[in-house]
């Protein structure tokens, strides 16, 4: 059964800082992982996608890698802003003709001004 | 191109009546998913359809859930009797026709049980 977890639980940075956050899996066999961002209250937003294939992708100040056989992906976010103070989901698609996410319990950041 | 619209967005219910919950796709999309996040978890899985077929209900409760997504009209989840535990946060995804690849998320509706 395929478990993903997020470390750390909350992160609280300087505006400016880079940082990374962090999501593990334990199973291997993905199709695919999302990085959500949810804002309090509202919706999710996808913020990058990495297929099973892939070992990273980048939008903007965010870069999200991917390392199937060691079950870890880490999303790293440059010149931090108080603007990214929000709760980052990790979700591992399962494949198949589901394709079903898994998500992570979360990440919630803070940046101060 | 409207994004999902899930609607209500706030719902509050007194124990034992019914909640249906409402999920319209982006236009071209035949892929709904139901997710559930109750409070201090993550989102669960709940139930996966496509038009007309339920395809993965493997999260779903086994009693008072019921969900369909007819020919026309939005997909709908149903909680008959609704308990306090039922409070939670639902989300509805959906996908392009053909492609489960992305999930495109509303902004789901809070369910408050009284």
């Amino acid at each position: 059964k395929q478990e993903v977890t997020q470390i750390p639980a909350a992160l609280s940075v300087p505006e400016g800082e880079n940082l990374v956050l962090n999501c593990s899996f334990t199973d291997s066999a993905i199709y695919n992982l999302q990085w959500f961002r949810q804002d309090p209250g509202k919706g999710l937003t996808s913020l990058l996608l990495i297929q099973s294939s892939q070992r990273e992708q980048t939008s903007g100040r965010l870069n999200a890698s991917l390392d199937k056989s060691s079950g870890r992906s880490t999303l790293y976010i440059a010149a931090s802003q108080p603007g990214d103070s929000a709760t980052y989901l990790c979700a591992v698609g399962n494949g198949g003709a589901t394709n079903k996410l898994i998500f992570g319990t979360g990440t919630l950041l803070a940046v101060q001004p | 191109n409207a994004g999902v619209m899930q609607n209500p967005r706030h719902l509050v219910r007194r124990r034992g009546q019914e909640a249906r919950l409402r999920c319209s796709p982006m236009k071209g999309h035949s892929h709904v998913y139901w997710y559930r996040q109750l409070p201090e978890e993550g989102l669960k899985f709940m139930v996966y359809l496509q038009k007309e077929n339920i395809i993965d209900e493997s999260g779903m409760p086994k009693e008072r859930f019921s969900a369909e997504f007819p020919k026309e009209g939005p997909s709908i989840l149903r909680i008959q009797q609704v308990v306090r535990g039922d409070s939670a946060a639902y989300f509805c995804a959906t996908s392009p026709s053909g492609q489960v690849n992305i999930q495109y998320f509303g902004a789901g509706t809070r369910l408050s049980v009284l």
